[in-house]
């Protein structure tokens, strides 16, 4: 059973350029987060999403930052214009079902890499 | 203020001893889970232990023990019989009742673990 997908592991792009970053959730689970790691630092909520629907987007920047997830195929965090403090470590997790089962953990991936040159 | 607070930012620990990594955690809802993570270099995030705030019991899972004391708001993480593997960044970490931030884990600073052979 393949855990939480994600893709690239790590992503250089130079300033100003678009990061695309993909999310496959657990198999079975329809619930989406997306965290930021910035260095030395614990992680930090970015948004929620179920199929085709933003949930909670309360931790997302306003501007360059928008996240979607499809009826098929993986969730994605798109960042436009990108500037280096975007450069962080970004983590997506999923659950199975919505969040109000406290005993519920969120599954996470291995996180993506972005280093803006 | 900081829901989370780990203040210990690095801690050493020889093989084959115990070790209690701190934290501290702020909210209002009585309703509220509490969890560990353990980082290694490689990256990912690897649960290891939850606890419920109405759970009478510490939670225990192998050789991680939560120490949960409620009325100081602490619930730290004890590993036994410390190993080389276990050497990694380590995170605490909240998900409240409220409907409204359910949705999210808040995360700590971390705690650096190096064990000592």
């Amino acid at each position: 059973n393949a855990g939480v997908m994600q893709n690239p592991r790590h992503l250089v792009r130079r300033r100003g350029q678009e990061a695309r970053l993909r999310c496959s959730p657990m198999k079975g689970h329809s619930h989406v987060y997306w965290y930021r790691q910035l260095p030395e630092e614990g992680l930090k909520f970015m948004v929620y999403l179920q199929k085709e629907n933003i949930i909670d987007e309360s931790g997302m920047p306003k501007e360059r930052f928008s996240a979607e997830f499809p009826k098929e195929g993986p969730s994605i965090l798109r960042i436009q214009q990108v500037v280096r403090g975007d450069s962080a470590a970004y983590f997506c997790a999923s659950s199975p079902t919505a969040g109000t089962g406290l005993v519920e953990t969120q599954y996470f991936g291995p996180g993506t890499r972005l280093l803006v040159l | 203020a900081q829901k989370i607070t780990q203040t210990q930012p690095g801690m050493f620990v020889q093989e084959k001893e115990a070790v209690t990594l701190d934290c501290t955690y702020d909210t209002s809802d009585q309703s509220y889970g509490l969890f560990w993570y353990k980082q290694p270099s490689s990256g990912e995030m690897i649960f290891l232990i939850y606890q419920g705030s109405y759970d009478e019991q510490n939670a225990t899972e192998g050789r991680y023990s939560l120490n949960f004391q409620k009325a100081r708001k602490s619930a730290n993480l004890v590993i036994s019989a410390s190993q080389l593997g276990d050497s990694a960044m380590y995170f605490c970490a909240m998900r409240e009742g409220l409907l409204t931030t359910g949705n999210q884990f808040y995360f700590g600073t971390g705690t650096s673990l190096t064990v000592i052979p």
